[in-house]
This record gives C-alpha cells, sequence and structure tokens, in this order.
C-alpha cells in the first residue's frame, strides 16, 4: 500500500543528545513537511522541502536539522540545541502545484519524543 | 497567505445528538478547504475536502462539511455522533497556486454516553 512510513513511533532522549526521526513515502510526491504538535497549539510547521535537494525553513525551525538526498526520504534531526523538543511529530507529503494539485496533505503516524 | 479560526476549542457532546464543528478562514486567494481527523497518538486523516463546485461536501464516517464563500466559512456537520467520534479535528486552508497549507488549532470533539 502507498503511504508514509515514520520511525521510531515512540523515542526517549536524554538531554544533550541529537536524535534522527526516519519519514520515508512511497506516494512520489515531489513535496514532504515536518510538523511539530503540542496539546492545544495544533500543528506547526517546522521544515518543509519541494524537491530533491531544497528545503525551507518552516515557523519554528530553531534547534532542528534536515536533509533530502532522495525523493523518498526527508528525514528529521532534533539537535541539543531545541530547547524544548518533548513533542508528537508528524511527517506529511504531498503533490506540487500543477496538473492534478487539490492541495490535500497525507500523513504519517507520527513519533512522539520525549526528553528525560 | 491564509489563516484559519477554529472557534471552538473543546466540544462535549452526548452520543447520538447533533454536532458541529466551526472554522472560519481568511485568503485573499482562491483555497481549497480540509477537514481532517486525529485519534490520539496517531497521524490526521482527511475527513473531506471542498474543491470546487456544490457547497456541501460529504465526507467519510457521516460527517459533512458546507462551504460558504460570503461568509468565510466551512462547518463540519454529524447529524448523530457515536463515542467512536471522540478525536482532534483541524480545519485546514491550501491555496490554488502556492502549496502553503494552514491549520487551525483544532477542536477537541468529546462524545458522551
Amino acid at each position: 500500500d502507498g503511504g508514509i512510513t515514520q520511525s521510531p513511533k515512540y523515542l526517549f532522549r536524554k538531554e544533550g543528545q541529537n536524535v534522527t526521526l526516519s519519514c520515508e513515502q512511497n506516494l512520489n510526491h515531489d513535496a514532504m513537511y515536518w510538523y511539530r504538535q503540542d496539546p492545544g497549539q495544533g500543528l506547526r510547521l517546522i521544515y518543509y522541502s519541494q524537491i530533491v535537494n531544497d528545503f525551507q525553513k518552516g515557523d519554528i525551525a530553531e534547534g532542528y536539522s534536515v536533509s533530502r538526498e532522495k525523493k523518498e526520504s526527508f528525514p528529521l534531526t532534533v539537535t541539543s540545541a531545541q530547547k524544548n523538543p518533548t513533542a508528537f511529530y508528524l511527517c506529511a507529503s504531498s503533490i506540487v502545484p500543477g496538473q492534478g494539485f487539490t492541495g490535500e496533505l497525507f500523513f504519517g503516524e507520527g513519533s512522539r519524543l520525549t526528553v528525560l | 497567505a491564509q489563516s484559519v479560526t477554529q472557534l471552538d476549542s473543546q466540544v462535549p457532546v452526548f452520543e447520538e445528538a447533533p454536532v458541529e464543528l466551526r472554522c472560519n478562514y481568511s485568503s485573499s486567494v482562491s483555497v481549497y478547504l480540509f477537514w481532517y481527523v486525529q485519534y490520539p497518538n496517531q497521524g490526521l486523516q482527511l475527513l473531506l475536502k471542498y474543491l470546487s463546485g456544490s457547497t456541501l461536501v460529504k465526507g467519510i464516517n457521516g460527517f459533512e462539511a458546507e462551504f460558504n464563500k460570503s461568509q468565510t466559512s466551512f462547518h463540519l456537520r454529524k447529524p448523530s455522533v457515536h463515542i467512536s467520534d471522540t478525536a482532534e479535528y483541524f480545519c485546514a486552508v491550501n491555496s490554488y497556486n502556492n502549496n502553503d497549507m494552514r491549520f487551525g488549532a483544532g477542536t477537541r470533539l468529546t462524545v458522551k454516553p
């Protein structure tokens, strides 16, 4: 089945450690996104990428880094510079504006990061 | 850029009662409109979307929404809710030509027996 796979589902980290969250999609989508979700705050955009080897900062990029070396993959690294990393992280993908564009985002199941 | 306001952060309702979750949006360009549902510790699942045409949109699980351009609203409704509808619901808007999805803060629907 086509979809988006995020791993791990749950992750615990000690303060001062970097951690990388995986996101893989087989939908052949050009665009991929990372969102952070905290209770009562909805979804906040961390980074997005519209094409391989290119990405842009979203609203809350500080303390995070990404890469887009392959169309299918968009890993997110939560660095030790992120002051409050405990959150639920969601990866999404979409096609880009052009033929067939409907604006819809497709989401993975999420990764819950807890810093101890 | 567009924005979305969900007017209720929490909506408690009894089982089999009707429910309406309210959503207003703001945009200077033509937009697509969406409702997503999120169950605990899961990703977002598309309930329904408005692209064009009929202003009444039907989605999964018996939900429907009505696009009102003059009031810039896209309220979600269900005539009779079930316990299993308890979840977080997000309204979202994306522009026709610029892939810039914006989400509301979410409405927590709690269905009580």
